[in-house]
């Protein structure tokens, strides 16, 4: 039963250009949602988040929307980097920190 | 300033064995997690602990076991290795129970064979 879906393995965008990472979920009870970025042999590193009362959170080239009519979730990034290719985990903290992740989606930006 | 320092960085061990997966993290934070991540799957949770002494079962605790005597440390232990518990291991610490001030560690890849 998987309450958090990332359903694209994969994205790859040019350079300059816009990336969309999406996440869906199931669980209505979810209040809060984080996104964590992860480079090969470390750890994940906390990105951005936005709480279940708001629709959208903005911090930099980073903006999360949150649907929760549609119960989905978006990460952009604008514009895109090289430096932003890595793995992306979306995630909601169940029951006071206790995170469910998403699969991920490895993000591939190009020069 | 470490952070959250995961030992070993790899290990590979036969079916049966037992070993002890370390964490330490230097930041005075209460809580601390233990996370695995298998290929293409995100992190599920094994244990937590809000506290030196008080340690919880998260998602998919079988076949492990934890113990929180400190505050900096959280040792995750693994009596009887199975094929099934090759996965990568992440430890996390947080202040309070607010996700968004996790720090994780840098992994420890587990292979049994």
């Amino acid at each position: 039963d998987q309450q958090v879906k990332q359903n694209s393995p994969s994205l790859s965008v040019q350079e300059g250009r816009i990336s969309i990472l999406n996440c869906d979920y199931t669980n209505s009870m979810f209040d809060y949602f984080l996104w964590y970025k992860k480079y090969p042999a470390e750890g994940p590193t906390f990105l951005i988040s936005i709480s279940s009362i708001k629709d959208k959170n903005e911090d930099g080239r980073f903006t999360v929307f949150l649907n929760k009519s549609a119960k989905h979730l978006s990460l952009h990034i604008v514009p895109s980097q090289p430096g932003d290719s890595a793995v992306y985990f979306c995630a909601a903290d169940n029951q006071g920190g206790k995170l469910i992740f998403g699969q991920g989606t490895e993000l591939s930006v190009k020069p | 300033n470490a952070g959250v320092t995961q030992t070993p960085k790899f290990r590979i061990l036969k079916i049966g064995q037992s070993m002890t997966l370390q964490c330490a993290q230097d930041m005075n934070h209460n809580y601390m997690y233990w996370y695995r991540q298998d290929p293409g799957m995100g992190l599920k949770l094994i244990y937590y602990s809000v506290g030196a002494g008080i340690t919880d079962k998260g998602e998919v605790p079988n076949g492990y076991n934890v113990s929180r005597s400190t505050t900096e440390d959280f040792p995750l232990r693994l009596e009887l290795a199975a094929p099934s518990q090759t996965s990568v291991y992440f430890c996390a610490s947080s202040p309070d129970r607010e996700a968004y001030g996790y720090t994780f560690g840098s992994g420890t890849r587990l292979t049994v064979v």
